[in-house]
């Protein structure tokens, strides 16, 4: 079945580490983007892609940084600069050609400073 | 810049009753709007994908309706059940300038159907 992965499900960082979660899909979609969701807000989005070796900034892309290397992957890392990493992180994906089409989401990563 | 406000934050009902979650937008200029439900810890699950050309979508108990002019969706359910119980986030699909198939968020109504 078609789908989206995120991993892991669960990621615990150490102040001043690096971390990286996994996102990869087998939808043959276009786009794919990294939004955070923090309680009692809506989801923000970090970075998104529309072609591969190529991405844009979101509206909190500070402290983030991503790479698309192949269609299917969208790894995001959260850097030492993120001073509020704890959150559920969630990827998603999306056609673009035609701009109708909807999103379809993973089920997500949360991660968690110790 | 558009914003997507949901209305009411949090929602109690008994098992059996039909039940209407509000979604508004401040920009009319959209491609489609989307409604997804949230279960605790979970990802988000694609519920309706209205298109900016429909007024409505069906799927089962679920209806959502979209007036562009107005700036409003709503997501109806019919006959609520227990599993029916999680998060509900529209989300609206803005026509920017500079491209990206952006999807701009509500801060979702959360809905506890009860027996």
């Amino acid at each position: 079945d078609g789908g989206i992965t995120q991993s892991p499900k669960y990621l615990f960082r150490k102040e001043g580490q690096n971390v990286t979660l996994s996102c990869e899909q087998n939808l043959n979609h276009d786009a794919m983007y990294w939004y955070r969701q923090d309680p009692g807000q809506g989801l923000r989005l970090i970075y998104y892609s529309q072609i591969v070796n190529d991405f844009q900034k979101g509206d909190i892309a500070e402290g983030y940084s991503v790479s698309r290397e192949k269609k299917e992957s969208f790894p995001l890392t959260v850097t030492s600069a993120q001073k509020n990493p704890t959150a559920f992180y969630l990827c998603a994906s999306s056609m673009i050609r035609t701009r109708g089409h909807g999103y379809t989401f993973g089920s997500g990563t949360r991660l968690t400073v110790v | 810049k558009q914003e997507v406000t949901q209305i009411p934050a949090a929602l109690s009902v008994p098992e059996g009753e039909n039940l209407v979650l509000n979604c508004s937008f401040t920009d009319s200029a959209i491609y489609n709007l989307q409604w997804f439900r949230q279960d605790p810890g979970k990802g988000l699950t694609s519920l309706l994908l209205i298109q900016s050309s429909q007024r409505e979508q069906t799927s089962g108990r679920l209806n959502a309706s979209l007036d562009k002019s107005s700036g409003r969706s709503t997501l109806y359910i019919a006959a609520s059940q227990p599993g029916d119980s999680a998060t509900y986030l529209c989300a609206s699909n803005p026509i920017l300038t500079g491209g990206g198939n952006k999807l701009t968020f509500g801060t979702g109504t959360q809905l506890k159907v009860e027996l």
